[in-house]
């Protein structure tokens, strides 16, 4: 199946610093991502989609301020949580579509955020 | 507005039978799905349905009534390992590729 990474798995940080999360598609092409955040036993919230070359759609009530995403490529997305303070702490994924099949989602593995 | 209804939590024993359930009110519908999702993990794709009727893989089958917004993820022959949150998800055909997320159902398996 579509392999998806997502780097780093787990970052520790202060307040007040930004932190970058990487999500590759490792063997296919994604023109479509998504990010979510996930607070524990809760399920997906969806943040954002990200389309390759255009910018990134936000749901409502996410700043897109304070979680930028670029989506430079096929292959590649990052988000960036500029300013981190300790709400902000949570179980970040990424998910790319594989426009083939079902176009289902494909998940990166997550990146634990903790803002000190 | 947009809804997906699971069960919370379902307790089940190894080597048994276990059934899902999901209930979906959506403005559209274009396929639904089941993921499975352990602790501290990213979700893993386990089945697609957009037509009625069972589909079938392995220990895993799921079924799909459109005009009743209803599925089921049925697990047989349990394993420790099937203990996991399921994520029953929607795709409602207004976004592209978008899901809407169930809350998801924990399920233990016991000995």
């Amino acid at each position: 199946g579509a392999v998806v990474s997502q780097h780093p798995s787990r970052v520790i940080c202060k307040s007040g610093t930004s932190v970058k999360i990487e999500c590759r598609s490792l063997d296919f092409q994604a023109t479509t991502m998504f990010w979510y955040r996930q607070f524990p036993k809760q399920s997906l919230m969806l943040m954002a989609t990200s389309n390759e070359g255009s910018k990134a759609t936000y749901e409502q009530g996410v700043e897109k301020d304070k979680f930028l995403i670029n989506h430079a490529s096929l292959t590649l997305s990052t988000l960036t949580v500029t300013s981190a303070h300790p709400e902000d702490s949570s179980f970040y994924i990424c998910s790319a579509v594989q426009a083939s099949g079902y176009n289902e989602q494909f998940f990166g593995p997550g990146t634990r955020l903790t803002v000190l | 507005g947009q809804n997906i209804d699971q069960p919370t939590e379902m307790t089940a024993t190894e080597g048994a039978i276990v059934q899902i359930n999901c209930t979906y009110q959506t403005s559209g519908f274009n396929g639904l799905f089941w993921y499975q999702q352990h602790a501290g993990e990213a979700p893993t794709f386990l089945s697609y349905n957009v037509l009625d009727g069972l589909e079938e893989k392995g220990r895993f089958s799921s079924f799909l009534s459109r005009s009743k917004g209803y599925s089921y993820l049925l697990l047989k022959e349990l394993q420790m390992k099937d203990s996991a949150s399921y994520l029953c998800a929607v795709r409602d055909g207004s976004s592209n590729y978008q899901l809407i997320w169930g809350a998801g159902t924990k399920l233990i398996i016991k000995p």
